[in-house]
């Protein structure tokens, strides 16, 4: 089936540096990738829609310049979050999908910052 | 707007049946899914329904979906300990791929 990866898996960074999380999709072209955020023991909260070769599309509450998405090819988004801070940790999840009829969704395997 | 909800938690004996349900608020949702999440990773995609299906069987999973109470339900037959883990139950919402997601119902199997 259709693969979603992300990397890192696990980054841990000192407070007020910037961290990059990378999504690829690895066997499908994706024009739409989605980001979410999980908090502990709670679901996912979609972040934003990143766009291929436009703007993201951020939902309400999210900082923008503070969670700065690219998606520069279609099968690459990054999510920069800069100037961490220890509430930014959190297990980020993006996803991505074909297109098909079935509008199938596939995430990645997650990748777990610690802001310290 | 768009909600969804589970229960927080089911306890089921190895070999039992597990049903886990759901109840979602839009009635213009494509598609309903059900994801997986075990501890630490990200989320796998089980199985998902078809807004004009009411049933859907692949394997030990049966998914019921009552469209006019709009609720969900994933059945896992012979439930086994690998099976413990977190599932969410997801509407495709208004736009399409766009998903909302339940809070997730945490299964425990006991052996």
């Amino acid at each position: 089936g259709a693969v979603v990866s992300q990397h890192p898996s696990r980054v841990i960074c000192k407070s007020g540096t910037s961290v990059k999380i990378e999504c690829r999709s690895l066997d499908f072209q994706a024009t739409t990738m989605f980001w979410y955020r999980q908090f502990p023991k709670q679901s996912l909260m979609l972040m934003a829609t990143s766009n291929e070769g436009s703007k993201a599309t951020y939902e309400q509450g999210v900082e923008k310049d503070k969670f700065l998405i690219n998606h520069a090819s279609l099968t690459l988004s990054t999510l920069t979050v800069t100037s961490a801070h220890p509430e930014d940790s959190s297990f980020y999840i993006c996803s991505a999908g074909p297109g098909t009829n079935t509008g199938e969704l596939f995430f990645g395997e997650g990748s777990r910052l610690t802001v310290l | 707007g768009e909600d969804v909800e589970q229960s927080l938690f089911l306890s089921v004996r190895e070999g039992d049946s597990s049903v886990i349900n759901c109840t979602y608020t839009d009635s213009s949702s494509t598609y309903l899914y059900w994801y997986k999440q075990e501890p630490g990773a990200g989320l796998q995609l089980l199985t998902y329904i078809f807004s004009n299906m009411d049933m859907k069987q692949d394997q030990r999973l049966t998914v019921l979906l009552n469209k006019k109470d709009k609720h969900l339900s994933l059945r896992i037959a012979d439930t086994q300990t690998g099976d413990s883990a977190i599932y969410f139950c997801a509407e495709s919402g208004k736009y399409g791929n766009k998903l909302v997601f339940g809070a997730g119902t945490i299964l425990r199997v006991k052996s």
